[in-house]
């Protein structure tokens, strides 16, 4: 099974910063990644798949880059609505894994 | 708009059964890719089950053999039969369709449905 890492476990940051969020797959996986976003009771949330593409409806503070086995996801300039877990996910082959999660809190 | 509801969670005694469905509408789900994701209270993401459009079914090793992803076409609903549940299967479970771009190395689940609690517990 291809495993997903993902680092930082948590951050804390405040509105406008930009905060990083690495992701890293166990073996090669190309562009087969998403990126979701979760906030306390709710669906996940899809932002970016094929590592890079920005789904419809979705802030363009949002970006995603990377390919192979190191990902990265972007967000430029925070906004309160932000704060949430966010998850990477493997589409590479069954069975699908998603990484641990990052929970982006307010400093 | 295309959307999913999933109904069927409660609280099962452990080696019972429950069937979850997911109705969904704006889309044709025999003509989709679908999968379910669980998720453990207080923890991260787990991909449960995915078909294809032609049937074909892949399982996550936890819940092989004991799990059954099926749709009713006639219904344009998704299920997921759970037997032998234990309490490990306590979860939200989230069904959800899957695009796929294999040209472009792309896959991904959106919609989501809102989920369902499926607690285990005697």
């Amino acid at each position: 099974d291809i495993q997903m890492t993902q680092s930082p476990s948590s951050v804390s940051a405040s509105v406008g910063d930009r905060v990083t969020i690495t992701c890293r797959a166990s073996q090669g996986i190309s562009n087969w990644l998403a990126w979701y976003q979760q906030k306390p009771g709710k669906a996940p949330k899809l932002l970016i798949y094929g590592a890079s593409s920005l789904q419809r409806g979705v802030p363009s503070r949002f970006s995603g880059t990377g390919s192979g086995t190191d990902f990265t996801l972007i967000i430029s300039s925070l906004q309160p609505e932000d704060f949430a877990t966010y998850y990477c996910q493997q589409a590479n082959s069954f069975p699908y894994t998603f990484g641990q999660g990052t929970k982006l809190e307010i400093k | 708009e295309v959307q999913l509801v999933e109904s069927g969670g409660g609280l099962i005694q452990p080696g019972g059964s429950l069937r979850l469905s997911c109705a969904a509408s704006g889309f044709t789900v025999s003509s989709s890719y679908m999968s379910w994701v669980r998720q453990a209270p207080g923890k991260g993401l787990e991909w449960v089950s995915f078909i294809y459009s032609d049937g074909s079914t892949y399982y996550a090793d936890s819940v092989k053999d004991r799990f059954t992803v099926s749709r009713d076409n006639s219904k344009n609903t998704l299920y997921l039969q759970m037997n032998s549940l234990r309490a490990e299967d306590t979860a939200v479970y989230y069904c959800a369709r899957t695009s796929r771009i294999a040209a472009a190395g792309s896959e991904w689940f959106d919609p989501w449905g809102q989920g369902t609690l499926v607690t285990v517990s005697s």
